[in-house]
């Protein structure tokens, strides 16, 4: 089956800063990838997503890019805000469970 | 449209009691799911279903059971709880198109003591 890897959190930053959050996968195939938000309390949210290579997906300022020759997926974002404060999961498609593979989190605490 | 809800949103068993989590989605999806949610491990998948009557093994099954009798609804069954099942549980569903987004519920938490 797919395996997700991610950075290990916590990730602390200061507002207005840059953010990337590794996440390497392995998998047979290129399935599609996605990047989840956990809020406190919460479930998780879709954040984005990308189904083939070379795509990038997009949404509230995070961008992610499917880059197969390194098998990655690793989310930035250029301005960080408290708001953003969250746990952060990457995710890959198993289309033989027909399910989501998905990576330990990490958790964003951004500082005013 | 209510989405994915889970019901109950927490609850407490002594060692040994049974208990059922129910997941129902308004959303017609073919598929869902049940994760099991501990510190540093992320989400791990104990049981999904990808149609009404079907349900299979995910990658932590031992010590629960699903049952999948209307396509709303998903069950997670726990015979015999025992501490190392204190966690948070999510329910997700999903609809059967290969672009199809997950959604998911908003979590029951469950202490085992």
């Amino acid at each position: 089956g797919n395996s997700v890897t991610q950075m290990e959190g916590p990730v602390t930053l200061s507002e207005e800063a840059f953010l990337t959050i590794n996440c390497t996968y392995t998998a047979t195939g290129y399935p599609s990838l996605f990047w989840y938000v956990q809020y406190p309390g919460e479930g998780l949210q879709l954040l984005l997503k990308a189904t083939k290579a070379d795509d990038k997906g997009s949404n509230k300022g995070f961008e992610a890019t499917y880059r197969k020759e390194t098998t990655s997926f690793h989310l930035e974002k250029g301005s960080v805000q408290v708001s953003d404060s969250a746990v952060y999961f990457c995710a890959s498609w198993d289309t033989g469970r027909r399910a989501l593979t998905f990576g330990s989190g990490t958790r964003l605490q951004v500082q005013p | 449209n209510a989405g994915v809800t889970q019901t109950p949103k927490f609850r407490v068993l002594k060692t040994g009691q049974s208990m059922t989590l129910l997941c129902a989605q308004d959303m017609n999806h073919e598929y869902m799911y049940w994760y099991r949610q501990d510190p540093g491990m992320g989400l791990r998948l104990i049981h999904y279903s990808v149609g009404e009557g079907t349900t299979a093994k995910g990658e932590v099954p031992d010590g629960y059971n699903v049952s999948r009798l209307k396509k709303q609804n998903f069950l997670l069954g726990l015979e015999s709880a025992a501490p190392s099942q204190t966690s948070v549980y999510f329910c997700a569903s999903r609809g059967s198109g290969r672009e199809e987004t997950q959604y998911f519920g908003p979590g029951t938490r469950l202490l085992v003591l």
